[in-house]
């Protein structure tokens, strides 16, 4: 079984909608963080949490929000999506210090329409 | 923006020949990583070099660190067709980074056969 799991893999919606993206992690890590990678631009964070009373915005954290319901699972929405979120976002963990390396999930292919 | 560039952007060999690729970054760091991405997929941790070692191996990999110019190569030896993917490098900085990894714009290698 994969170490992180993110659901759904694929998903469709129309602009204003609320999403969740949800993440589950097998490898007893406390840090978790999520990233949207869009073509040409690389991997950019949106919102990382070092344990479950911890979390910090990232680079792009406007129009997301996140939870972190259990060491285990870190989720993000969508409050009301927009199509220039439409790409690809990951999931990943890493064990301390956070600079270690990080572990991915396969990914979640989003479309705004 | 991103703290690491890539360098080139895109590369495409042939099998058995070598391929080099480079990252550029901003500032001080603790260490740098190389991940890679098969299409579409999360990124796989390939090696990390910490800021005091010049050069590391792992496999058919090595990687070079120079942190007087900011700089980082990754070279794959005897490629091959499997190792057609996309690879980033990622900076984790000493300070003001909140302990997080700052990822590149990445570098697209096709190997042919």
């Amino acid at each position: 079984d994969a170490d992180v799991t993110q659901t759904p893999r694929n998903r469709i919606t129309k602009t204003g909608k609320r999403i969740m993206l949800e993440c589950s992690q097998t490898k007893g890590h406390d840090r978790m963080y999520w990233y949207r990678q869009d073509p040409g631009l690389g991997l950019r964070l949106i919102y990382y949490s070092f344990d479950v009373k911890d979390i910090n915005k990232g680079e792009i954290s406007d129009g997301y929000s996140v939870s972190r319901q259990a060491q285990a699972k870190f989720s993000l929405s969508l409050e009301s999506a927009i199509p220039n979120q439409t790409a690809l976002y990951f999931c990943a963990t890493s064990d301390w210090p956070s600079y270690n390396e990080q572990f991915f999930g396969p990914g979640t292919r989003l479309t705004v329409l | 923006s991103q703290q690491g560039e890539e360098d080139p952007q895109a590369l495409s060999i042939q099998e058995g020949e070598n391929a080099t690729m480079n990252c550029s970054y901003k500032t001080s760091i603790n260490n740098l990583q190389w991940y890679r991405q098969n299409s579409g997929r999360g990124l796989v941790h390939l090696i990390l070099i910490r800021s005091n070692e010049r050069e590391k191996h792992s496999g058919r990999l090595r990687v070079t660190l120079d942190t007087s110019k900011k700089s980082s190569s990754l070279l794959i030896t005897a490629s091959r067709a499997a190792d057609t993917a996309s690879y980033f490098c990622a900076t984790a900085a000493i300070t003001g980074g909140g302990n997080k990894l700052t990822f590149g714009t990445g570098t697209q290698l096709k190997v042919e056969l």
